[in-house]
């Protein structure tokens, strides 16, 4: 299957820094999430991002999809921001997203 | 919110038990799908379902047994379960199967003892 890479895998950082999640992937995709899980280990939907880049306030993502990467900037962190960023990804022909280890952020006011 | 509901959220079961969880979504999908989150592991797909009818099943247990009787309810029974089998397993659905944006339910947190 193909691999999904995420890095840093932890990250602390002051309230109101700004920081850059990676996401490497080893094969062609037609689909890549990215996902926030909050301490009671809900996945909230964050960009749903192929390809090109979107923003939503603080948040925004940029996939390179012929570089077979994503990155996740976060600006001005905020103590809830805190929890388990993952990167997603749909192989070509396949049915299912397979999943990143994830970057645990941590924000400290 | 995201749409899509999970039941039970918590579930502790002894090894000799059944029971089974429940997702509901009330997006209007065509796909649903089991996904399970064990400590220090990736997300991992366990089965899928588009139309009703069952299109990935990832060399899961024969203990895990799915069942999707419409398009917006799938349950995953268990029977006989392991203490490796403790976990979060969460539910997602999408338009269809394939290149859909997925939305996930809150989880069911399992103990297995």
């Amino acid at each position: 299957g193909i691999q999904v890479e995420q890095s840093p895998p932890d990250l602390i950082l002051q309230e109101g820094a700004n920081s850059t999640l990676r996401c490497n992937f080893s094969d062609s995709v037609n689909n890549l999430q990215w996902f926030h899980q909050n301490p009671w280990g809900q996945l909230i939907n964050l960009f749903y991002i192929p390809s090109g880049t979107k923003q939503n306030g603080r948040l925004s993502a940029t996939t390179v999809a012929t570089e077979r990467y994503s990155l996740l900037y976060i600006s001005s962190s905020q103590t809830t921001d805190s929890g388990v960023y993952f990167c997603a990804v749909l192989q070509t022909g396949a049915n299912n997203l397979f999943f990143g280890t994830g970057t645990r952020l941590t924000v400290i006011p | 919110e995201t749409g899509v509901t999970q039941t039970p959220r918590h579930l502790v079961m002894g090894m000799t038990n059944k029971k089974s969880l429940k997702c509901e979504q009330h997006l209007g999908h065509n796909a649903m799908y089991w996904y399970k989150q064990s400590a220090k592991k990736p997300l991992e797909l366990m089965f899928v379902y588009s139309l009703e009818e069952r299109v990935e099943n990832n060399s899961v247990p024969s203990r895990f047994s799915p069942e999707c009787p419409n398009s917006s309810h799938l349950f995953l029974h268990l029977h006989t379960l392991q203490p490796e089998d403790s976990a979060l397993y969460l539910c997602a659905s999408s338009h269809l199967a394939g290149a859909y944006e997925q939305y996930f339910g809150p989880g069911t947190r399992l103990t297995v003892t």
